[in-house]
């Protein structure tokens, strides 16, 4: 089955202790990226990776780091979490190259980070 | 990016056919329109996307105005799963690797009654 999966689905850590989501998908995409989604502001972009060892800044990337060391996975890095990144992060990849952006992109089931 | 307008809210009864507007009056030559949901408490889906004629898949239909302003998913027959918030989304065909990037408004909470 096509999936992209997250580990953990929730946690819950102390402010200043490093943790790492993981996400991995079976559908060999070479696009992945990470969203968050918060209460009012919607889902935003953190970062995103159009293949291996090839990533960029979404939108509010601040706090967060990504690798890409192989194209099925690309996990989430909080080097040092704070309250503010307490958050439902998002996960998700597509296939890229193809001038039609009609490429779907498939979405993890979601991981609820809290930070205390 | 152009940006999307659509109702913040909506509600069908079920099995009865459903259609969700999104406006979207500066959308470009070259953007895809695209509609995704989002179940409770489950990661946003695909549900279909278009240029400039109507699409029909297994999920929804998509009509798309003629001058491309303005845009319907249409639901054929609403069920209790189908319950979600859905975006209207657009994207630039032509764009980098940045344009890869799904910009999420508010979108449209559908509510079905049994």
């Amino acid at each position: 089955e096509a999936q992209v999966t997250q580990n953990p689905r929730y946690l819950i850590t102390v402010t200043g202790k490093k943790l790492t989501v993981t996400c991995s998908q079976n559908m060999n995409h070479e696009y992945m990226s990470w969203y968050r989604q918060d209460p009012g502001l919607g889902l935003r972009q953190i970062y995103y990776s159009m293949n291996v060892e090839v990533t960029d800044k979404g939108d509010v990337p601040e706090g967060y780091k990504v690798s890409r060391k192989e194209k099925r996975n690309f996990p989430l890095i909080l080097e040092s979490p704070s309250p503010n990144q307490t958050s439902l992060y998002f996960c998700a990849s597509s296939l890229f190259g193809q001038r039609d952006r009609g490429n779907e992109q498939y979405f993890g089931p979601g991981t609820r980070l809290t930070v205390t | 990016d152009a940006k999307t307008t659509q109702p913040n809210s909506m509600e069908s009864n079920e099995e009865e056919p459903v259609h969700l507007p999104c406006n979207h009056s500066t959308i470009s030559g070259t953007d895809y329109i695209h509609w995704y949901r989002q179940l409770p408490s489950q990661g946003p889906e695909y549900v279909i996307h278009g240029l400039t004629s109507n699409v029909n898949n297994r999920m929804a239909s998509l009509a798309i105005a003629e001058d491309r302003k303005s845009s319907t998913l249409i639901l054929h027959r609403a069920t209790l799963r189908d319950a979600a918030v859905y975006y209207c989304i657009l994207r630039d065909s032509f764009g980098g690797a940045g344009s890869y990037q799904l910009t999420f408004g508010k979108g449209t909470k559908l509510s079905v009654i049994p």
